[in-house]
């Protein structure tokens, strides 16, 4: 059974620090999502990773694929207040469109 | 573009009462997907539909949940009766059906079961 972990689970960081959000899959799989979630909304999709060695950035966030390792990061650059939220990583079940969703990254941006 | 429709947006019932949800997907749409996710944890697939017919419906329990898309476009999940376990956000998302296509999620209904 495919199994997603996410971490850390909560991230406070200061604005203007760099970090990464980690995302381990167990078994094979040539696709990886990430996903914003604010309180209280729906998911928004940020990348679709698409091959091994993607990588992909929208202003101050980078996400890569590595499918050998089976891992996928999200990068934060200078972090700013706007991009608290929760971060999900997702991966399809072996040979469907079936998602599987690690916890999520709570992520908290502080002035 | 319009989203993915959902209603309602707020639902709060007895245990062992019925519930349903309905959800619009984007038009051109024909993979619809219902989630389920509990509080802390991420989205969790109950069934999905292609077109009209079900894909996968592995874990949706059925004991208490039914879900239909009659003419492959609006859907319906039904709860009934309820448990205390079932308070969550339903979520429903859908997408092209090709694949590698991303899926769109609405805002979802928060059911809470007292």
């Amino acid at each position: 059974e495919l199994k997603v972990e996410q971490n850390p689970l909560f991230l406070s960081m200061q604005e203007g620090k760099n970090y990464t959000i980690y995302c381990n899959y167990s078994t094979t799989s040539d696709r990886l999502y990430w996903y914003r979630q604010d309180p209280g909304k729906s998911l928004e999709s940020l990348f679709v990773l698409l091959s091994n060695g993607a990588v992909k950035q929208e202003g101050r966030l980078m996400a890569s694929l590595d499918t050998k390792a089976r891992l996928s990061t999200l990068h934060i650059t200078a972090a700013v207040h706007d991009l608290s939220a929760t971060y999900f990583c997702a991966t399809p079940q072996g040979g469907s469109e079936k998602l599987v969703f690690g916890k999520g990254t709570k992520l908290t941006v502080n002035p | 573009e319009a989203g993915v429709a959902q209603s309602p947006r707020y639902k709060i019932i007895e245990k062992r009462q019925s519930v349903a949800f309905w959800c619009n997907p984007i038009s051109g749409h024909a993979t619809l997907y219902w989630y389920q996710q509990i509080l802390g944890q991420g989205p969790k697939l109950l069934i999905q539909f292609q077109n009209n017919g079900v894909v996968d419906d592995s874990q949706l329990p059925k004991d208490r949940f039914s879900a239909e898309r009659l003419k492959g476009v609006d859907s319906t999940l039904k709860i009934q009766p309820a448990k205390l376990e079932d308070s969550a956000v339903y979520l429903c998302a859908s997408s092209f059906l090709q694949l590698n296509t991303e899926a769109f999620f609405g805002q979802g209904t928060r059911l809470t079961v007292v």
